[in-house]
C-alpha cells in the first residue's frame, strides 16, 4: 500500500536560515510526488510536483524538492526562511492507476522564529 | 475567479441535523474529490468522482452521501450529524490519472469549517 511519511510535526528555524522539511514515500513503484502549503484558515496551494520529469523540481516562493529514488525521499529546501513561510506544509502521493488517489503525508507546521 | 469554490465556509449546526456542502469547479478537470482535515490537521480522502461516477469510497459512514450532477460539481449531504463529524471539509479537482498522469495535481478549495454542537 501507498504511504507518505513526513518527519517532525513541527519544524522551528530562524528567519533567513534554511528550511528542510522532510518526506519519505513506501511504495514499489515511484509515485508523482508533491508539495503542498496550507496558511491558516485557507486551503491547500501547490508549492511544486514531481513527474519524473527531472529529479530536482523547484516551486514557488524559492522552495525546492529533491526526488531520491535510492532513499525513497521528496525532502523539501528554501535555503533562506522569510516570516511569511510560516504555514502547515503536507507532502503528497498519487500513483497512476483507474483508482487514483492522492495521499497525503501528517503534515508539518513550520515555525519561523525572528 | 476562483478555481474551486465551496460553500459554506463555516457551518455550525446541532447533532442529528441534515446539512450539505456544495462545490464547483471552473478548471475543466474531470475528477472531484472530497477530503477531511480533523483537528490535527491530517487530511483523508472520502470520495472521488470521475465524470460524474463514485470512483473512490474510503468507508465513509452511509450517513454521507455525495451527489455529482455534472462534472464540474460535486456536493457533500450529510445525515444525521454527531459531534465527531465535526473537521474541515475540503473539496478538490483535478484531472484523471487515467489519461494524464503528469497533470495530477490537485486544487482545493477554501474548506468548510463544520461544527456539530
Amino acid at each position: 500500500a501507498q504511504s507518505v511519511t513526513q518527519l517532525g510535526s513541527h519544524v522551528s528555524v530562524s528567519e533567513g536560515a534554511l528550511v528542510l522539511l522532510r518526506c519519505n514515500y513506501s511504495s514499489s513503484v515511484p509515485p508523482y510526488l508533491f508539495w503542498y502549503v496550507q496558511y491558516p484558515n485557507q486551503g491547500l496551494q501547490l508549492l511544486l510536483k514531481y513527474t519524473s520529469a527531472a529529479t530536482l523540481v523547484k516551486g514557488i516562493n524559492g522552495f525546492e524538492a529533491e526526488f531520491k529514488k535510492s532513499e525513497t525521499s521528496f525532502h523539501l529546501t528554501k535555503p533562506s526562511a522569510h516570516m511569511s513561510d510560516a504555514a502547515e506544509y503536507f507532502c503528497a502521493a498519487v500513483k497512476y492507476s483507474s483508482a487514483s488517489k492522492i495521499i497525503f503525508g501528517s503534515g508539518t507546521r513550520l515555525s519561523i522564529r525572528p | 475567479d476562483t478555481a474551486v469554490s465551496q460553500t459554506p465556509k463555516y457551518l455550525v449546526t446541532q447533532m442529528g441535523n441534515d446539512k450539505s456542502i456544495k462545490c464547483e469547479q471552473n478548471l475543466g478537470h474531470d475528477t472531484m474529490y472530497w477530503y477531511k482535515q480533523d483537528s490535527k490537521k491530517f487530511l483523508k480522502i472520502m470520495f472521488s468522482y470521475n465524470n460524474k461516477e463514485l470512483i473512490i469510497n474510503e468507508t465513509v459512514p452511509n450517513r454521507f452521501s455525495p451527489k455529482s450532477p455534472d462534472k464540474a460539481h460535486l456536493n457533500l449531504h450529510i445525515n444525521s450529524l454527531e459531534l465527531g463529524d465535526s473537521a474541515v471539509y475540503f473539496c478538490a479537482s483535478s484531472q484523471w490519472a487515467g489519461t494524464t498522469p503528469m497533470n495530477t495535481e490537485a486544487f482545493f478549495g477554501q474548506g468548510t469549517r463544520l461544527t456539530v454542537v
